[in-house]
């Protein structure tokens, strides 16, 4: 199957701070989400991105599919978007393989 | 309405109870998930629902029985668990037209806790 490899596996910012996090995949994909899971357990969507790029505020994705990589930038990091960034990727109807995610720590 | 809604939000358990988790949302996904998750470990997938029929079941034990009784609900019925399955139990649902799957929605997911 799929293998899902995300970079740094932790990750101590300043507020203020920007910082980049790398998902790597071993095969071809149509299905790419980067999520993120707040110290409550709450998973949220913030991009689906099979390919090119997108921007939501502070957040922003590439995902090179060629190159089988994903890139999620977060400028301006605040203490609320601490939390553990799960990258998961997924072929048509397969079932979606989740990284094992990065931990992101913003101190104030 | 763009949520997932799961009830109950914590649930303690003895081994030889039945209790069933609840899931619904109304954004008229057809694609519908459980998920189980241990601590400091990704969501590991139990059951894909497409169009309410069974597509996915991942070597779950018998002891979880998933049912879709309509497009907009989603179940999970326990039944003489073991310790071993305390966790958190995500359902989460997408937009599905034919083989491609959209982005996921999680609901905020049961703690589950058995005795």
């Amino acid at each position: 199957g799929i293998q899902v490899e995300q970079s740094p596996p932790d990750l101590i910012l300043q507020e203020g701070a920007n910082s980049t996090l790398r998902c790597n995949f071993s095969d071809s994909v149509n299905n790419l989400q980067w999520f993120h899971q707040n110290p409550w357990g709450q998973l949220i969507n913030l991009f689906y991105i099979p390919s090119g790029t997108k921007q939501n505020g502070r957040l922003s994705a590439t995902t090179v599919a060629t190159e089988r990589y994903s890139l999620l930038y977060i400028s301006s990091s605040q203490t609320t978007d601490s939390g553990v960034y799960f990258c998961a990727v997924g072929r048509g109807s397969e079932k979606l393989v989740f990284g094992k995610g990065t931990k992101l720590t913003v101190n104030p | 309405d763009t949520e997932v809604t799961q009830t109950p939000k914590h649930l303690v358990m003895g081994m030889t109870n039945k209790k069933s988790l609840k899931c619904e949302q109304h954004m008229g996904h057809r694609a519908m998930y459980w998920y189980k998750q241990k601590a400091k470990k990704p969501p590991e997938l139990m059951f894909v629902y497409s169009y309410e029929k069974l597509s996915i079941n991942e070597s779950v034990p018998s002891r979880f029985s998933p049912e879709c009784p309509n497009s907009s609900l989603l179940n999970l019925h326990l039944h003489a668990l073991q310790p071993e399955d305390s966790a958190l139990y995500l359902c989460a649902s997408s937009q599905a037209s034919g083989v491609t799957v959209y982005g996921y929605t999680f609901g905020s997911g049961t703690r589950l806790t058995v005795v």
